[in-house]
């Protein structure tokens, strides 16, 4: 079993849709990412939290720690919003290095 | 303007071949990483480097090479050792390890013919 898991691994939407995609891990953990790849395979950063919620834009990131769960949802969706959603956790990996561990992605499409 | 560069964004490659691949950054990071990404599988860590003159192997190290002479660069060399070398690669930097979130370059495509 992978240590990030992520669904839907596909998501289908119509413009103006509310779309959600979810994160789940099975670490101990002490920060998680939410990326964002679009066709052309360059990475940004949307998000990073440790706990609670997050808000920029249309997008808002939540975390609970204790179900080891975090959310991306994107309210009214567009087309651009279409991308590959990428979960990363940041885990202790021994002395003072700490790593991420990605999940596979959910391809993202919004249809106009 | 502040970011992170890969060049070149399409490589080809014959078996066989040592292929160096480059990331350079001006965000002031001491850390950067260098990733591989392969189609249906999360991106996994090769190297990494918390500052200069020192690296890390990550997950995947075997058949790969790094140096950090410079705080701005950090080229990554495919071997030829490196059983499946055709692959995504992605650099990325941070303020150091473990602390604030990761940039990422565009990413070299390299293609072994």
């Amino acid at each position: 079993k992978n240590e990030v898991e992520q669904s839907p691994q596909n998501l289908t939407a119509q413009e103006g849709e509310f779309i959600t995609i979810n994160c789940s891990y099975s670490v101990g953990i002490s920060a998680l990412h939410w990326l964002q790849q679009h066709p052309g395979g360059g990475i940004v950063s949307l998000f990073m939290l440790s706990s609670g919620k997050k808000k920029h834009g249309r997008l808002i990131a939540t975390i609970n720690i204790q179900e080891k769960h975090s959310s991306l949802h994107i309210t009214a969706s567009h087309p651009r919003d279409s991308a590959v959603y990428i979960c990363a956790v940041r885990r202790w990996s021994g002395g003072s290095n700490y790593k991420l561990t990605f999940g596979k992605g959910t391809l993202l499409t919004v249809n106009p | 303007d502040g970011g992170i560069t890969q060049s070149p964004k399409y490589l080809f490659r014959k078996e066989g071949q040592n292929v160096t691949l480059s990331c350079e950054q001006n965000l002031n990071h001491d850390a950067m990483y260098w990733y591989r990404q392969d189609p249906g599988q999360g991106l996994r860590l090769i190297y990494y480097s918390q500052i200069v003159n020192d690296f890390q192997k990550g997950d995947i190290a075997e058949g790969y090479s790094v140096s950090r002479e410079k705080k701005e660069s950090f080229p990554l060399t495919v071997t030829s050792a490196q059983k499946n070398p055709t692959a995504f690669y992605l650099c990325a930097s941070s303020i150091r390890t473990g602390f604030g979130e990761q940039f990422f370059g565009p990413g070299t495509r390299l293609t072994v013919l």
